[in-house]
C-alpha cells in the first residue's frame, strides 16, 4: 500500500460528459502529479501541483484541468469526453515540490468512455 | 528530443532463469534514471534511482545498473512472483525536466 488513495477505482461514461477523478496523496506529501496510461502512449504526465500551487504542466489536455485544495488532495476534471480519453489516470504524490522521479503512485482510476 | 525506449517489450522466463531488461535512454543531460514495477491493475511501485554512469542499485534478485546510455535490470533466479510490468524513467536535468517513462518489460516467470 502506498498510502496515495484514489477515487473511483472504476468509471464508465458516455462522450461528451464530465468526470471528476479524485486523489488524497500520503500523509505528509505535498507535491501531487497526475498521469495518463494508456496501452498505445504509455505514462504520460499531466500536471503537477505543490502546496495548492501549479508546478509543472505536461501534456494535458485543454478539456481537462486540476486543482489542488488546502488540505492538499486533488482533483483531476475531465470534460467534453472522447472514446480516445479511456485510459487508466493515475495520481501520485512527492514531498519535495521539485519534479522528482521517486513518486508513490495511487493503484489509479480507469475510465472507459463509450 | 528526449526518449526511453525499453527492450524487450515482453520476456518469459522459467524459474530460477536469470536475464537482463535493457532501458536506452536519450536526454540532454539526466538527473536521475528510475525503476519501477507495475503489477496488472494496479500502480507502479518504486524500485531504484540511479544518478551516474557506474552506479549499481540492489534489492533482493533485482539489481540495477548504469551506463551513459542506457540502464539495466539484471533478474537473478527469478521467482513468479517476479512476474510484473517493469518501467524505466529518466528525468531530464533541463529546467523544464518532467519524468519520461518507458513502455515497460513484461515479465512472466513460469514455475
Amino acid at each position: 500500500d502506498s498510502g496515495v488513495t484514489q477515487t473511483p477505482k472504476h468509471l464508465i461514461t458516455a462522450t461528451g460528459q464530465r468526470v471528476t477523478l479524485r486523489c488524497s496523496p500520503r500523509s505528509g506529501d505535498l507535491s501531487v502529479y497526475w498521469y495518463q496510461q494508456s496501452l498505445d502512449q504509455g505514462l504520460q504526465f499531466l500536471i503537477q501541483y505543490y502546496n495548492g500551487e501549479e508546478r509543472a504542466k505536461g501534456n494535458i489536455l485543454e478539456r481537462f484541468s486540476a486543482q489542488q485544495f488546502p488540505d492538499l488532495h486533488s482533483e483531476l476534471n475531465l470534460s467534453s469526453l472522447e472514446l480516445g480519453d479511456s485510459a487508466l489516470y493515475f495520481c501520485a504524490s512527492s514531498v519535495s515540490g521539485i519534479h522528482t522521479g521517486e513518486l508513490f503512485f495511487g493503484e489509479g482510476s480507469r475510465l472507459t468512455v463509450l | 528530443e528526449d526518449q526511453v525506449t525499453q527492450s524487450p517489450e515482453a520476456l518469459r522466463l522459467q524459474e530460477g532463469e536469470s536475464s537482463s531488461l535493457n532501458c536506452s535512454y536519450t536526454v540532454s543531460g539526466l538527473r536521475g534514471l528510475f525503476w519501477y514495477r507495475q503489477d496488472p491493475g494496479k500502480g507502479p511501485e518504486f524500485l531504484f534511482t540511479l544518478y551516474s554512469a557506474g552506479e549499481e542499485k540492489e534489492k533482493e534478485r533485482l539489481k540495477a545498473t548504469l551506463t551513459k546510455k542506457e540502464s539495466f535490470l539484471h533478474i537473478t533466479a527469478p521467482k513468479p512472483e517476479d512476474s510484473a510490468t517493469y518501467l524505466c524513467a529518466v528525468l531530464p536535468s533541463s529546467n523544464t525536466g518532467k519524468l519520461i517513462f518507458g513502455q515497460g518489460t513484461t515479465l512472466q516467470v513460469k514455475p
